[in-house]
Formats: C-alpha cells, structure tokens, sequence
C-alpha cells in the first residue's frame, strides 16, 4: 500500500512569507494532484502533475515534481490570509482511485 | 459552475441509528467516490464507483455501512446501526475518467455527529 508523507504538519506564517510544502511517496506516483481545503469546505483541485521534473506554475503558486516522480513540493510566494487551508497531496492508483497524505495545515496571519 | 451536491450537510443521530447520506454527482461523470475524513485518519476512501457499478468498497465496514447508486444522479451511504465512532466528515466526490482527465470535484460534506 502507497503512503504519502506530508511536511510540515502545520505551519503558521505571517502575510507576506514565502513557504514551502512537501509530499512525499514510498512509490513513484502515477499522478500527483494537490488539493487545498478550507474550513467546512471539501478539497478543491489546484494542480495534476504527471511528468517527472514538471513544474507548474499558478499565480503564486509554483508546483514542481521531482524527477523520480517520488515527491513533489509546493511553494506559495508572498502568502495571504486567503491561502489559509488544509493542503492536500493525493495519488492515482489504478482504477483511478484517489489516495490522500495526512495534509498540512497553512495559517497565514495578516 | 457544475457542482457536487450533498445532503445533509449536518447531522446528528443517536447511536443504532440508522443514517442515510445522500450525493448528487455532476451530469456526464462516470465515477462516484465516498470518503470519510477525520482529524485522526485524514481522507480515508470507503467506495467508489465507475458507470454505477462498485469498483472498490474495501474501506468500508462492511457490516455496518453500504453504498449504492440506484441511478447516475443519486449516490447514497447508509450505516446501521451508527455508532460514536463514525462521527465524521463525509465527502462525495465525482469526476469523468478519461482523455484528457480534469481531476475530480467534491462536494461540501456531511458532517456526522453519533451521540
């Protein structure tokens, strides 16, 4: 079975920081996706990387997968209080079934 | 915006209660997920379905809990009897497998709260 580790668990930052979120896989991932989540909401689709070492980028969100395709990162530029969430990373395995890493939880304080 | 729709958003039940969750996927999607998210164990996957039929229902208890698709327009999880432990967050999720894939939508969950 595929796990997904997700760091850090929890970060609180203040408006305006740069940070950066990992997912890691004990498996190469057959599709990466990453999710954001917000409080009473459920997972909102930000991104599907596929090819190892692919970059995409999303406003201030830049998503990179490793050329491995067994991790990938997520960094957000100049944070605002609106990126608040729950991150999620989630891998297709077959049968397209979805499977998700633990999360981490982003603050950012204005 | 298309949208997975569920009801009830909230809901609280005493516990042997039977509980029936219900899910609308988005027209033209051909796979249904059920998942189960607590703050213990995240997203877990209970079912899913591809054309209506059950693909993969082996995170469910299966002695408890059930999920069908009568149709394409309606997904439904049951458990009975509930118990404290299946207070939960529940999320139905639908997408359109296929070339080129576009990810899947979820909905806004049902919260369960067993007393």
């Amino acid at each position: 079975t595929q796990l997904l580790e997700q760091s850090p668990q929890f970060l609180s930052i203040q408006e305006g920081e740069n940070l950066t979120v990992y997912c890691n896989s004990s498996s190469v991932f057959s599709s990466l996706q990453w999710y954001r989540q917000e409080p009473g909401e459920g997972p909102v689709l930000l991104v599907t990387v596929v090819t190892g070492g692919e970059v995409k980028k999303l406003k201030r969100l830049t998503f990179q997968f490793g050329d491995a395709r067994k991790d990938s990162s997520l960094h957000i530029t100049a944070a605002q209080p609106g990126d608040t969430g729950l991150y999620l990373c989630a891998d297709m395995e077959y049968g397209n079934k979805l499977v998700f890493g633990a999360g981490t939880i982003l603050r950012v304080k204005s | 915006d298309a949208r997975v729709t569920q009801t009830p958003r909230d809901k609280v039940t005493e516990m042997g209660q039977e509980v029936t969750m219900r899910c609308q996927p988005i027209l033209g999607h051909n796979t249904v997920f059920w998942y189960r998210q607590t703050m213990m164990q995240g997203l877990e996957l209970l079912a899913y379905f591809r054309n209506r039929a059950p693909l993969d229902d082996s995170g469910m208890p299966k002695d408890r809990f059930s999920a069908e698709m009568p149709d394409a327009t309606l997904a439904t999880l049951k458990i009975q009897p509930s118990e404290p432990r299946d207070s939960a967050v529940y999320f139905c999720a639908s997408g359109l497998v296929g070339s080129p894939f576009y990810g899947y939508t979820f909905g806004s969950g049902t919260r369960l709260t067993v007393v």
